[in-house]
């Protein structure tokens, strides 16, 4: 099946800093979307793309669909200590997925105080 | 308020049991999901459901079993097919997930012992 490489796999930075992360897939998507879950909780949506080159904020977040439309990247800008959690793409295209979201295997971020 | 919730949070069950978990939505939505959720493994596609009475197996559908009576239920069973049960188990839900994703419940974690 399809698949989106999500990296990197786990972060570990201080709080303050600034972070960044990105989805690969080897296929074109019409939709890029950003989940966040929090430990123990379901992932909730952080951020939905449907253009190539559209920039999006959502507070401290900033996403990007790339131009490509093979690739999206999430930054989270002076990350604070509620930011800690599993970091979700994940993307939709007319091609073969019928409607359903294939998901990258994640970013697990940790934040230091 | 509208969501979609799934009961128990915490399942334990004995090995060769059957066990359902159960997954509510109010949001009118018409397609439904489950996945699986093991660590570093990111969202496995186990079933999913478009319209009440139609269903379709996901990626690892082995060991498993569902039902799309009503519209708003999809209860999941987790057989004693299933090798290797325990793991964390996400519903999700959506109205037109091109322009919104998919709405998550908090998730089930079931433990077999």
């Amino acid at each position: 099946g399809q698949q989106l490489n999500q990296s990197p796999q786990s972060m570990f930075i201080q709080e303050g800093e600034d972070v960044s992360m990105n989805c690969t897939s080897s296929s074109i998507f019409n939709t890029w979307l950003w989940y966040k879950q929090d430990p123990g909780e379901g992932p909730v949506l952080l951020i939905a793309l449907y253009k190539a080159g559209e920039l999006t904020s959502n507070g401290r977040l900033t996403a990007q669909f790339g131009i490509t439309r093979k690739d999206s990247f999430l930054n989270i800008s002076a990350s604070i200590p509620s930011d800690v959690g599993i970091y979700f793409c994940a993307g939709l295209n007319y091609g073969g997925s019928q409607g359903n979201l294939i998901f990258g295997k994640g970013t697990k971020l940790s934040v230091k105080p | 308020d509208g969501g979609i919730t799934q009961s128990p949070k915490y399942l334990f069950r004995k090995e060769g049991q059957n066990v359902t978990l159960s997954c509510e939505q109010n949001l009118n939505h018409d397609a439904m999901y489950w996945y699986r959720q093991d660590p570093g493994q990111g969202l496995r596609l186990i079933y999913y459901s478009q319209i009440v009475n139609d269903f379709q197996k996901g990626d690892i559908a082995e060991g498993y079993s569902v039902s799309r009576e009503k519209k708003e239920s999809f209860p999941l069973t987790v057989t004693s097919a299933q090798k290797n049960p325990t793991a964390f188990y996400l519903c999700a839900s959506s109205i037109d997930s091109w322009r919104y994703g998919y709405t998550f419940g908090s998730g089930t974690r079931l433990t077999v012992v």
